[in-house]
């Protein structure tokens, strides 16, 4: 079966930073891209950042580039994003998802909350 | 970034009932490999998103089959044949085709 546990949520200052990682089992991680998705409190999904299988090749939404880093560690199944500068506008559950143009499975989300 | 146009917003249905959502992209869909990365998605109340219908047309193992896809380059839509209770929820489409990924705003499906 295939899981998605995301972990490092949490309430931050803005300009803080903040390191969220997503745990896989259940499927070969190193098979898949793996992306972030979010959804601020009430609204849509919007898609965040995407990394190859390798690591190499990362992607960002405009909204975050720059402040946002995505990476994974195939030898530990296990996908980080790491947040820095947040703003109020990056209050939001999070979701790790597996694969990127077919993106299937979905993890149950941490919140980030960026407020004083 | 394509813009995904999903209508109606709010769909009211009556139990048995079907549905049937539309999404709308400012662009063709159609890749390069001649695949159409058109996904659709349910959030039931509380709960992570599922992929209920992945390249227009495939439901997923598990999605029952009164749920199904249709559509082509850039009119897709998902129809639901009779409407049940478990149903109830936040519907969106998604393409995968250009960088980045874009959703719709999200149909709720709510009971009469």
């Amino acid at each position: 079966e295939v899981q998605l546990l995301e972990s490092g949520g949490g309430l931050v200052q803005p300009g803080g930073s903040l390191r969220l990682s997503c745990v896989a089992s259940g499927f070969t991680f190193s098979s898949y891209a793996m992306s972030w998705v979010r959804q601020a409190p009430g609204k849509g999904l919007e898609w965040v950042s995407v990394v190859g299988t390798s690591g190499a090749s990362t992607y960002y939404a405009d909204s975050v580039k720059g402040r946002f880093t995505i990476s994974r560690d195939n030898s530990k199944n296990t996908l980080y994003l790491q947040m820095s500068s947040l703003r109020a506008e990056d209050t939001a559950v999070y979701y790790c998802a597996r694969g990127l143009v077919l993106i299937d499975y979905w993890g149950q989300g941490t919140l980030v909350t960026v407020s004083s | 970034d394509v813009v995904m146009t999903q209508s109606p917003l709010s769909l009211p249905v009556t139990l048995g009932q079907p549905a049937s959502i539309s999404c709308r992209s400012s662009q063709s869909l159609v890749y390069s490999d001649g695949n159409t990365y058109l996904n659709w998605f349910q959030q039931r109340p509380g709960q992570s998103p599922r992929r209920l219908i992945y390249k227009v047309s495939n439901r997923d193992s598990g999605v029952p089959d009164r749920f199904s896809g249709s559509g082509s380059g850039t009119d897709f839509t998902l129809k639901i044949s009779r409407v049940e209770a478990e149903d109830v929820g936040i519907y969106y489409c998604m393409q995968g085709t250009h960088w980045p990924g874009t959703f719709g705003q999200g149909t709720k499906v709510e009971i009469k």
